[in-house]
Protein backbone atom coordinates (compact mmCIF):
# COMPACT_ATOMS: atom_id res chain seq x y z
CA UNK A 1 0.00 0.00 0.00
CA UNK A 2 1.50 3.85 -0.91
CA UNK A 3 1.30 5.86 1.86
CA UNK A 4 2.70 9.07 -0.46
CA UNK A 5 0.84 8.90 -3.75
CA UNK A 6 2.36 11.82 -6.59
CA UNK A 7 -0.59 11.15 -8.82
CA UNK A 8 0.54 13.31 -11.95
CA UNK A 9 3.79 11.96 -13.16
CA UNK A 10 4.29 14.75 -15.38
CA UNK A 11 3.89 17.85 -15.67
CA UNK A 12 4.46 20.94 -18.25
CA UNK A 13 4.45 24.59 -17.32
CA UNK A 14 5.62 28.00 -19.27
CA UNK A 15 8.94 29.95 -18.40
CA UNK A 16 7.41 32.42 -16.05
CA UNK A 17 4.27 30.65 -14.64
CA UNK A 18 3.29 29.09 -11.45
CA UNK A 19 4.20 25.16 -11.10
CA UNK A 20 1.97 23.09 -8.75
CA UNK A 21 3.00 19.92 -7.46
CA UNK A 22 0.78 17.75 -5.59
CA UNK A 23 1.31 15.10 -2.95
CA UNK A 24 -1.15 12.96 -0.66
CA UNK A 25 -0.33 10.51 2.10
CA UNK A 26 -2.49 8.18 3.64
CA UNK A 27 -0.69 7.63 7.40
CA UNK A 28 -2.23 10.10 9.77
CA UNK A 29 0.93 9.44 12.13
CA UNK A 30 2.94 11.35 9.39
CA UNK A 31 4.67 14.52 11.12
CA UNK A 32 7.15 16.08 8.67
CA UNK A 33 7.24 16.46 5.09
CA UNK A 34 10.00 16.80 2.60
CA UNK A 35 9.80 17.61 -1.15
CA UNK A 36 13.42 16.53 -3.05
CA UNK A 37 14.57 17.67 -6.68
CA UNK A 38 16.19 14.97 -9.34
CA UNK A 39 18.24 16.23 -11.71
CA UNK A 40 19.08 12.69 -14.70
CA UNK A 41 22.29 11.11 -13.40
CA UNK A 42 22.49 12.79 -9.92
CA UNK A 43 21.14 11.90 -6.20
CA UNK A 44 17.91 13.92 -4.86
CA UNK A 45 18.56 17.19 -3.40
CA UNK A 46 16.72 18.77 -0.29
CA UNK A 47 14.62 21.59 -1.54
CA UNK A 48 12.08 22.66 1.01
CA UNK A 49 10.54 20.57 4.09
CA UNK A 50 7.55 21.42 6.52
CA UNK A 51 6.23 20.30 10.09
CA UNK A 52 3.13 19.11 10.93
CA UNK A 53 2.20 21.61 13.56
CA UNK A 54 2.71 24.28 10.18
CA UNK A 55 0.34 24.97 7.29
CA UNK A 56 2.82 26.92 4.72
CA UNK A 57 6.83 27.73 4.75
CA UNK A 58 8.73 29.04 2.24
CA UNK A 59 11.96 30.00 0.92
CA UNK A 60 12.07 31.94 -1.96
CA UNK A 61 10.51 30.80 -5.09
CA UNK A 62 9.28 27.72 -3.38
CA UNK A 63 6.31 27.19 -0.97
CA UNK A 64 5.09 24.11 0.61
CA UNK A 65 1.51 24.25 1.74
CA UNK A 66 -0.11 21.67 4.02
CA UNK A 67 -3.33 20.44 4.65
CA UNK A 68 -3.61 17.86 7.65
CA UNK A 69 -7.37 17.19 7.04
CA UNK A 70 -7.14 16.37 3.31
CA UNK A 71 -4.00 14.77 4.16
CA UNK A 72 -2.24 16.82 1.35
CA UNK A 73 0.68 18.85 0.34
CA UNK A 74 1.77 20.64 -3.02
CA UNK A 75 4.60 22.54 -3.80
CA UNK A 76 4.76 26.01 -5.41
CA UNK A 77 7.55 27.32 -7.51
CA UNK A 78 7.18 30.97 -8.85
CA UNK A 79 8.26 31.82 -11.35
CA UNK A 80 9.24 28.94 -12.59
CA UNK A 81 12.58 28.63 -14.57
CA UNK A 82 14.11 26.32 -17.39
CA UNK A 83 16.63 25.15 -14.21
CA UNK A 84 13.63 23.56 -12.57
CA UNK A 85 12.93 20.75 -14.92
CA UNK A 86 13.50 17.64 -12.45
CA UNK A 87 11.80 14.89 -11.29
CA UNK A 88 10.31 15.96 -7.80
CA UNK A 89 9.54 13.57 -5.26
CA UNK A 90 7.56 14.30 -2.20
CA UNK A 91 8.50 12.31 1.35
CA UNK A 92 7.02 12.04 4.27
CA UNK A 93 8.03 10.45 7.66
CA UNK A 94 7.33 10.16 11.41
CA UNK A 95 9.71 10.56 14.27
CA UNK A 96 10.79 6.61 15.78
CA UNK A 97 8.92 5.18 13.05
CA UNK A 98 11.23 2.11 13.48
CA UNK A 99 12.88 3.04 16.70
CA UNK A 100 14.17 6.45 17.81
CA UNK A 101 16.72 7.94 15.33
CA UNK A 102 15.94 6.06 13.00
CA UNK A 103 14.29 8.99 10.46
CA UNK A 104 12.70 6.53 7.75
CA UNK A 105 11.81 8.49 4.71
CA UNK A 106 9.04 7.37 2.69
CA UNK A 107 8.56 8.42 -0.83
CA UNK A 108 6.39 8.82 -3.30
CA UNK A 109 7.18 7.75 -6.95
CA UNK A 110 7.78 11.74 -8.39
CA UNK A 111 6.48 14.03 -10.66
CA UNK A 112 8.10 15.12 -13.89
CA UNK A 113 8.52 18.84 -14.10
CA UNK A 114 9.09 20.50 -17.55
CA UNK A 115 9.62 24.27 -17.76
CA UNK A 116 9.34 25.38 -21.11
CA UNK A 117 11.42 28.93 -22.35
CA UNK B 1 34.02 18.91 1.00
CA UNK B 2 32.89 16.13 -0.90
CA UNK B 3 29.61 15.36 0.38
CA UNK B 4 28.24 11.73 0.22
CA UNK B 5 30.48 9.62 -2.03
CA UNK B 6 29.25 6.29 -4.00
CA UNK B 7 31.39 3.67 -6.26
CA UNK B 8 31.71 2.68 -8.09
CA UNK B 9 29.13 4.83 -10.50
CA UNK B 10 28.64 1.89 -12.85
CA UNK B 11 28.79 -2.04 -12.68
CA UNK B 12 27.43 -4.75 -14.60
CA UNK B 13 27.20 -8.24 -13.38
CA UNK B 14 25.72 -11.57 -14.19
CA UNK B 15 23.25 -13.20 -12.35
CA UNK B 16 24.58 -15.17 -9.51
CA UNK B 17 27.91 -12.76 -9.01
CA UNK B 18 28.32 -10.85 -5.82
CA UNK B 19 29.44 -7.18 -5.45
CA UNK B 20 29.92 -4.70 -3.07
CA UNK B 21 28.67 -0.90 -3.04
CA UNK B 22 30.58 1.30 -0.96
CA UNK B 23 29.46 4.81 0.34
CA UNK B 24 31.39 7.20 2.60
CA UNK B 25 30.45 10.74 4.00
CA UNK B 26 32.75 13.55 5.11
CA UNK B 27 29.81 15.60 7.19
CA UNK B 28 30.21 13.26 10.67
CA UNK B 29 26.68 12.15 9.87
CA UNK B 30 25.34 9.79 12.25
CA UNK B 31 23.09 7.84 10.40
CA UNK B 32 23.21 6.30 7.02
CA UNK B 33 20.74 4.97 4.70
CA UNK B 34 20.98 2.56 1.27
CA UNK B 35 17.66 3.12 -1.09
CA UNK B 36 16.93 1.76 -4.70
CA UNK B 37 14.88 3.85 -7.85
CA UNK B 38 13.27 1.31 -10.01
CA UNK B 39 11.83 2.98 -13.31
CA UNK B 40 8.38 4.83 -12.20
CA UNK B 41 9.11 4.16 -8.57
CA UNK B 42 9.70 6.26 -5.65
CA UNK B 43 12.71 5.60 -3.82
CA UNK B 44 12.64 2.55 -1.35
CA UNK B 45 15.08 2.44 1.20
CA UNK B 46 16.86 -0.95 1.73
CA UNK B 47 18.69 -1.09 5.09
CA UNK B 48 19.99 2.04 7.45
CA UNK B 49 21.87 2.68 10.01
CA UNK B 50 21.11 4.70 12.78
CA UNK B 51 24.38 5.01 14.16
CA UNK B 52 27.84 3.14 14.09
CA UNK B 53 27.60 -0.30 14.78
CA UNK B 54 23.77 -0.34 14.65
CA UNK B 55 21.89 -1.69 11.43
CA UNK B 56 18.44 -2.29 10.87
CA UNK B 57 16.56 -3.76 7.46
CA UNK B 58 13.86 -0.75 5.43
CA UNK B 59 11.38 -1.91 3.35
CA UNK B 60 13.33 -3.73 0.63
CA UNK B 61 16.08 -5.45 2.48
CA UNK B 62 16.18 -9.19 0.75
CA UNK B 63 18.84 -10.12 -1.12
CA UNK B 64 21.33 -7.42 0.12
CA UNK B 65 23.37 -7.19 3.35
CA UNK B 66 25.20 -4.12 4.38
CA UNK B 67 28.27 -3.40 6.91
CA UNK B 68 28.84 0.07 8.51
CA UNK B 69 32.23 0.13 8.99
CA UNK B 70 32.73 3.07 10.63
CA UNK B 71 31.04 6.21 11.17
CA UNK B 72 31.90 7.59 7.39
CA UNK B 73 31.33 4.13 5.48
CA UNK B 74 28.18 2.04 5.23
CA UNK B 75 28.87 -0.52 2.28
CA UNK B 76 25.87 -2.69 0.76
CA UNK B 77 26.75 -6.34 -0.53
CA UNK B 78 25.00 -8.39 -3.02
CA UNK B 79 25.89 -11.99 -2.33
CA UNK B 80 24.03 -13.30 -5.37
CA UNK B 81 22.84 -11.05 -7.93
CA UNK B 82 19.95 -11.67 -9.82
CA UNK B 83 17.74 -9.52 -12.63
CA UNK B 84 15.69 -8.04 -9.94
CA UNK B 85 18.33 -6.43 -8.75
CA UNK B 86 18.81 -4.14 -11.54
CA UNK B 87 18.34 -0.72 -10.44
CA UNK B 88 19.59 2.49 -9.63
CA UNK B 89 21.21 2.26 -5.88
CA UNK B 90 21.32 5.84 -3.67
CA UNK B 91 23.29 5.90 -0.50
CA UNK B 92 22.38 9.24 1.84
CA UNK B 93 23.47 10.11 5.15
CA UNK B 94 21.60 12.65 7.80
CA UNK B 95 23.00 14.65 10.46
CA UNK B 96 21.54 13.90 14.12
CA UNK B 97 20.82 17.98 14.12
CA UNK B 98 19.58 18.29 10.72
CA UNK B 99 15.96 16.67 12.08
CA UNK B 100 14.44 14.34 8.91
CA UNK B 101 16.57 15.78 6.22
CA UNK B 102 18.76 13.30 3.92
CA UNK B 103 21.68 14.00 1.70
CA UNK B 104 22.30 11.90 -1.12
CA UNK B 105 25.01 10.73 -2.95
CA UNK B 106 25.52 10.68 -7.06
CA UNK B 107 23.72 7.13 -7.35
CA UNK B 108 25.39 3.34 -8.67
CA UNK B 109 23.75 2.25 -11.87
CA UNK B 110 23.76 -1.44 -11.74
CA UNK B 111 22.68 -4.22 -13.96
CA UNK B 112 22.37 -7.61 -13.77
CA UNK B 113 22.00 -9.96 -16.85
Amino acid sequence: DQQVKQNSPSLSVQEGRISILNCDYTNSMFDYFLWYKKYPAEGPTFLISISSIKDKNEDGRFTVFLNKSAKHLSLHIVPSQPGDSAVYFCAASRFGSSGAGSYQLTFGKGTKLSVIP
Amino acid sequence: NAGVTQTPKFQVLKTGQSMTLQCAQDMNHNSMYWYRQDPGMGLRLIYYSASEGTTDKGEVPNGYNVSRLNKREFSLRLESAAPSQTSVYFCASRDVGSFYEQYFGPGTRLTVT
